[in-house]
Parts: C-alpha cells; sequence; structure tokens
C-alpha cells in the first residue's frame, strides 16, 4: 500500500459526458502527478501539481483539466469523453516534487467509455 | 528526454537471480538511472535508483557501466510476486516518462 488513494475504482461512462476521479496523496506529499495508461500509448504523464499550484504539464488533452485543493487532494477532470480515453489513470504523489524523488502510485481509476 | 531501450520480455525461473538489462546510450551527466516495475492490476511501484555507483536495496541490486551507457536490475531470487513489467527510465527533472519496459515472467 503507497499511501495514494484514488476514487473511484472503476467509472463506466458515455461519450460525451464529463468525469472527476479523485486523487489523496500521501500524508506530508505536497506534489501530485496524474498519469494516463493505455493499451496502446503505454503510460503518459499528464500534469503536475505542488501545493496548490500547476508545476509541470506534459500530454493533457485541452478537453481534460486538474487542479489542487488547499487539503492537497487532486482532482481530474474529463470532459467531452472519447471512446480513445478508456484507459487507467494514476495519480501518484512526492514530497516536494523535485526532481530525483521517488513518486509513490496510487492503484488507478479504470475509466471506460462506452 | 534521453532513451532507454529494454528487451521486450524475459523469463527467469522462480528463485533463481534475474538480470534485467537497460541502454541508455544517450544519458546526460545529470540523468538518474530510475527502476520502476508494475504489478499486474496495481499503479508501478519504485524500485531502485542511482546515479554512478552500483546501489542495493531490499527489493534488488542496480548495476551501473563505468561509461553509464547501461545499466542491470538485479533480483537477487525472484518469486512469483516479481511477475511485473520492469521500466528502466531516466530523470533529470519531476516527471517520470516511461517507456514500454520489460515484461518478466517467472516460472514455478
Amino acid at each position: 500500500d503507497s499511501g495514494v488513494t484514488q476514487t473511484p475504482k472503476h467509472l463506466i461512462t458515455a461519450t460525451g459526458q464529463r468525469v472527476t476521479l479523485r486523487c489523496s496523496p500521501r500524508s506530508g506529499d505536497l506534489s501530485v502527478y496524474w498519469y494516463q495508461q493505455s493499451l496502446d500509448q503505454g503510460l503518459q504523464f499528464l500534469i503536475q501539481y505542488y501545493n496548490g499550484e500547476e508545476r509541470a504539464k506534459g500530454n493533457i488533452l485541452e478537453r481534460f483539466s486538474a487542479q489542487q485543493f488547499p487539503d492537497l487532494h487532486s482532482e481530474l477532470n474529463l470532459s467531452s469523453l472519447e471512446l480513445g480515453d478508456s484507459a487507467l489513470y494514476f495519480c501518484a504523489s512526492s514530497v516536494v516534487g523535485a526532481g530525483q524523488e521517488t513518486q509513490y502510485f496510487g492503484p488507478g481509476t479504470r475509466l471506460l467509455v462506452l | 528526454d534521453a532513451k532507454t531501450t529494454q528487451p521486450n520480455s524475459m523469463e527467469s525461473n522462480e528463485e533463481e537471480p534475474v538480470h534485467l538489462p537497460c541502454n541508455h546510450s544517450t544519458i546526460s551527466g545529470t540523468d538518474y538511472i530510475h527502476w520502476y516495475r508494475q504489478l499486474p492490476s496495481q499503479g508501478p511501484e519504485y524500485v531502485i535508483h542511482g546515479l554512478t555507483s552500483n546501489v542495493n536495496n531490499r527489493m534488488a541490486s542496480l548495476a551501473i557501466a563505468e561509461d553509464r551507457k547501461s545499466s542491470t536490475l538485479i533480483l537477487h531470487r525472484a518469486t512469483l510476486r516479481d511477475a511485473a513489467v520492469y521500466y528502466c527510465i531516466l530523470r533529470d527533472r519531476q516527471q517520470i516518462i516511461f517507456g514500454k519496459g520489460t515484461r518478466l515472467h517467472i516460472l514455478p
């Protein structure tokens, strides 16, 4: 158990809909990362937050957005969903988000868009 | 980002050592070599990392070539629970760029 929690575990929705994925980092960790894992693309970095502020952006679509709240939990919002958005979404956390820090990954949310 | 090359898959017998190779010929001086693994139906898990010297921890050992252009993750005594995808990653920044990794099969 990494200490990172993600809800929900599974999500089934329809194309065009909007969903919110939630992540609670390990106690004391200030930085949160979001990753997408699909069969054809592998694990892709989406976005990083540190203490409520966006710090780095990866391959995140404009239809996707994220935020980190004062209690340090983070939410990833996916809108206008397409079939291709079906994937596993992982959240990870680290203490301060410095370059070489170990990231601790949550168990993921499996999203299925029908 | 500097790229790593790993075999797509490897097999090993249970209770034997496993050597997982990784080539990173374009590594820069500031890149650390990290290994993560992903067990079936789980998120990635940190295994070990190093810069120049060989490293040991409770999970594995990391052997780094003198020119740093390759490294080897060593599992000293593989168990069935070590069956996973192992990712060799070069990091000089916060975000992790994952490659395809090596799928390790452990034979009982």
